[in-house]
């Protein structure tokens, strides 16, 4: 049974730069979730995908952007990117009938120099 | 206040011991606690999970929630080298939020 997997792993790019990250959810997962961890901090809710639509979103500006495609995979597009983009992005799967059971991948870190 | 409050460490205790790990929360609205394990350089690993308030086993691993005083705690019995890792407390989702609210998560060391 294939987890959440994320891609690429690493990234480094210049401030002003566009990024985009890739994830594909847990087989039967229809719900994706992408979160924000810093160092040393708990991951931040960015937004949550759902029947590909943005069915949540938290506290993080209009050059966070995501997608969802017909396949429950997702993209997370993040646009003039900072300094204080440097985190790891974690994307989570889970089932809309269990919400509280989120699945992570290993997360892509992104460095921004 | 944070919606989440957890003491970061680090924490480090010998091989054997028990191991006890604690947040707080502010808002009552809540009613999954969840406990998550990462490694270094890992996503965050779901431990369990508890609805409400009382208490759940698995294996070496305890978790209890006490909602009058917005107290969750997790506790690992005979902890192991290989227990080393963050542990991360979550609350949510609920009343009407998808989300995960995670703590800063506290960094245990168990030395053999």
């Amino acid at each position: 049974d294939a987890g959440v997997t994320q891609s690429p792993t690493h990234l480094i790019k210049t401030r002003g730069q566009q990024v985009t990250l890739r994830c594909s959810p847990k087989s039967g997962h229809d719900t994706v979730s992408w979160y924000q961890q810093a160092l040393g901090q708990g991951p931040q809710f960015i937004f949550q995908y759902y029947e590909e639509e943005e069915r949540q979103r938290g506290n993080f500006p209009d050059r966070f952007s995501g997608h969802q495609f017909p396949n429950y995979s997702s993209e997370l597009n993040v646009n003039a990117l900072w300094l204080g983009d440097s985190a790891l992005y974690l994307c989570a799967s889970s089932l809309p009938t269990d919400p509280e059971t989120q699945y992570f991948g290993p997360g892509t870190r992104l460095l921004v120099l | 206040q944070k919606e989440v409050e957890q003491d970061p460490g680090p924490l480090s205790v010998p091989e054997g011991a028990i191991v006890s790990l604690n947040c707080t929360y502010s808002n009552s609205a809540f009613q999954y606690f969840m406990w998550y394990r990462q490694y270094s350089r890992k996503g965050p690993e779901l431990l369990m999970y508890t609805y409400s308030s009382g208490n759940k086993e698995d294996g070496r691993f305890t978790a209890q929630v006490d909602k009058s005083s917005k107290y969750i705690s997790l506790f690992i019995r005979d902890s192991q080298p290989s227990d080393s890792a963050t542990y991360l407390c979550a609350i949510g989702p609920g009343a009407g939020s998808y989300q995960l609210t995670f703590g800063k998560g506290t960094k245990l060391s168990v030395i053999p």
